[in-house]
């Protein structure tokens, strides 16, 4: 099972650019959601989506864009790139609340420097 | 709001020594709490989750953990450390809200030495 898929694993980009983070899940989770990874922060959640068609800002969503046209895809944008948004980011989802499902599945991440 | 603690930034341990990380929370309803865990280069991998029963839970590679709700800590334990235990731990909550958000602590980094 592929999981979580996220593409690239690298990135390097110059101030201004934009740019698309891909990540996909074959699961068919309800839940997805993009967090970003800070020394010493922990991963602090940027945008979540409850399903195709509904997204929700986080708790750090300024300078991204989500889009859920589909269960499987919940892509990120970064419209112009800034040093600040160097950082690892993570894709994750996860199915509907149970007793038997409660946690998240993560992607690989992917390494976005801004330069 | 729904917030962790763990107070330790980074832990260094001989192999074969035990292990505590400690992490508190702050949830105003019973959580569902987590451990992750990530090696370098790599994405999260769940040790362990609680949401009610046994307060005391097992998880995968020798790892268990404690619930304590008079303390509100949820601390990550493990009897002897392998060198491979060598990693960063997320203790996290879910947040039973809008989106079932997963909150997590800002991590403990695991230094295990020979």
């Amino acid at each position: 099972n592929a999981g979580v898929t996220q593409t690239p694993k690298f990135r390097i980009l110059k101030i201004g650019q934009s740019m698309t983070l891909q990540c996909t899940q074959d699961m068919n989770h309800n839940y997805m959601y993009w967090y970003r990874q800070d020394p010493g922060m922990g991963l602090k959640l940027i945008y979540y989506s409850v399903g195709a068609g509904i997204t929700d800002k986080g708790e750090v969503p300024n300078g991204y864009n989500v889009s859920r046209s589909t269960t499987e895809d919940f892509p990120l944008r970064l419209e112009l790139a800034a040093p600040s948004q160097t950082s690892v980011y993570f894709c994750a989802s996860r199915p509907p609340l149970s007793r038997l499902a409660t946690e998240a599945f993560f992607g690989q991440g992917t390494r976005l420097t801004v330069v | 709001a729904q917030s962790v603690t763990q107070p330790d930034i980074h832990i260094t341990v001989s192999e074969g020594a035990s292990l505590e990380l400690r992490c508190n929370y702050s949830y105003g309803a019973t959580p569902y709490l987590f451990w992750y865990v990530q090696s370098p280069g790599q994405g999260l991998q769940l040790l362990l989750k609680y949401f009610s029963g046994d307060t005391l839970v097992q998880g995968i590679k020798g790892f268990e953990a404690e619930f304590k709700r008079s303390q509100s800590s949820f601390n990550l334990r493990k009897p002897s450390v392998h060198w491979s235990d060598a990693a960063e731990y997320f203790c996290a909550v879910g947040a039973n809200t809008g989106g079932f958000k997963t909150i997590f602590g800002a991590g403990t980094r695991l230094f295990v030495k020979a």
